[in-house]
């Protein structure tokens, strides 16, 4: 069956810190990966989304970045956090076509 | 680009009573109309889908109906219990691109 894996649960950085999530999914091969971001009380935005290795798709300008090392592999980062990039950070899956999501369980960031 | 409006932002409800979300969205391309059930500190989950093709879906005490003339979509859930207590986020996905765009979602409470 096909999982997703996000890390860290939990992120504090200081303003200015660099950043990196990761996310990773198993069962699957070539899976649509979204990353979305859910400021607190507030809906789902629209990050980044990658239909393979190395095509990633910018929906929002702003200082964090995503890079698809591999298949399976989607990673958010930043050089410099601002503390508007505070919030709660998840990533998602899909089959290419479907646009059934499956999300994981989220990274909580808390920029200081 | 899509842009998906859900009302109420915030629902309150007796135990056994009925609940009723609604969804606009703007893209006559849109084909697919997901809705997302998010518990606290936690990644949503899809509860159920509907596409173009038809008018209402039902899975047990919840339903979907789609009024694509009029671009509106609605959540139905009927019998509520003090689990249903989350935010529901609707969300729209056109045909031809690999994303999905949600609503800003609606907390709802469910009184026992």
């Amino acid at each position: 069956s096909q999982t997703i894996h996000q890390w860290p649960a939990t992120l504090v950085q200081p303003v200015g810190s660099p950043l990196s999530l990761e996310c990773t999914v198993e069962g699957t091969s070539n899976p649509n990966l979204y990353w979305y971001r859910q400021a607190a009380g507030r809906g789902l935005q629209l990050l980044f989304y990658s239909v393979g290795i190395g095509q990633i798709s910018s929906e929002v300008p702003q200082n964090l970045s995503a890079s698809r090392p591999q298949d399976r592999q989607f990673i958010l980062s930043s050089k410099k956090l601002l503390l508007s990039d505070s919030g709660f950070y998840l990533c998602a899956w899909s089959v290419g076509g479907a646009n059934v999501l499956t999300f994981g369980a989220g990274s909580r960031l808390t920029v200081l | 680009g899509e842009n998906v409006e859900q009302h109420p932002s915030t629902l309150s409800v007796q135990e056994g009573d009925s609940a009723v979300i609604k969804c606009t969205y703007s893209d006559s391309a849109s084909n697919y109309f997901p809705w997302y059930k998010q518990e606290l500190g936690k990644g949503p989950q899809l509860i159920i889908d509907i596409r173009s093709n038809v008018g209402e879906k039902k899975d047990q005490r919840i339903a979907v109906t789609l009024n694509k003339t009029a671009k509106h979509f609605s959540l139905h859930i009927t019998e509520t219990q003090p689990e249903d207590s989350a935010v529901y986020f609707c969300a729209a996905s056109p045909a031809s691109y690999d994303k999905v765009i949600f609503g800003p979602g609606t907390s709802l409470s469910v009184i026992p």
